[in-house]
């Protein structure tokens, strides 16, 4: 059972590029999030979606953007990188409502 | 605003028992949760409590006081494989997981 992937594992960009996280399971859950988790600041959550077609916003969503065009994906893209979101990120899902989540096993991004 | 605190670092002793606490305020409650990461990995599910009391599980315990905005997990008989970092997280009343910084265990022989 593959659960919830992601890809890339760890990644070194450049600021001001472009990059696509990439995030899918197959538990069949309505909610889908995205974190990111820095040392001493626990995580913080970027945008969620509690359904296909739907997205919002969480508590730091600046630089972020998602799309939820089907139950199984729900990629994050950062459209022009800064050093400050140099993090781990974790994709999780869970069943709507629940507090009960289960995460990918991040990406560790870099920018430089 | 929302808030939940919790020890940055404990250490414990093997085969000893540590409880590590945490305390919360948030916009409406809808459970807790308590999380375990080891280094370099994902958090994984450890417990919830929703109603006051204990919540027993093998080696782990968790407790819950409402009124107190409080809570504890108690993990027993401490192996070395329990050094990790747990997390206390609350759903609040938008039903968005709101996490403590966590507590780092430091387990030694």
């Amino acid at each position: 059972t593959a659960g919830i992937t992601q890809a890339p594992t760890s990644q070194i960009l450049a600021a001001g590029r472009s990059m696509t996280l990439r995030c899918t399971q197959d538990m069949r859950h309505n909610a889908m999030y995205w974190y990111r988790q820095d040392l001493g600041l626990g995580l913080r959550l970027i945008h969620y979606s509690n359904t296909a077609g739907t997205t919002g916003k969480g508590e730091v969503p600046d630089g972020y953007s998602v799309s939820r065009a089907n139950t199984d994906d729900f990629p994050l893209t950062l459209a022009s990188a800064v050093p400050s979101q140099t993090s781990v990120y974790f994709c999780a899902s869970s069943d709507v409502g629940s507090g009960e989540q289960f995460f990918g096993p991040g990406t560790r991004l870099t920018v430089l | 605003g929302q808030n939940i605190d919790q020890p940055t670092e404990m250490t414990a002793t093997e085969g000893a028992i540590v409880q590590i606490n945490c305390t919360y305020q948030t916009s409406g409650f809808n459970g807790l949760f308590w999380y375990q990461q080891h280094a370099g990995e994902a958090p994984t599910f450890l417990s919830y409590n929703v109603l006051d009391g204990l919540e027993e599980k093998g080696r782990f315990s968790s407790f819950l006081s409402r009124s107190k905005g409080y809570s504890y997990l108690l993990l027993k008989e401490l192996q070395m494989k329990d050094s990790a970092s747990y997390l206390c997280a609350v759903l609040d009343s938008n039903y968005q997981l709101i996490w403590g910084a966590g507590t780092k265990l430091i387990i030694k022989p």
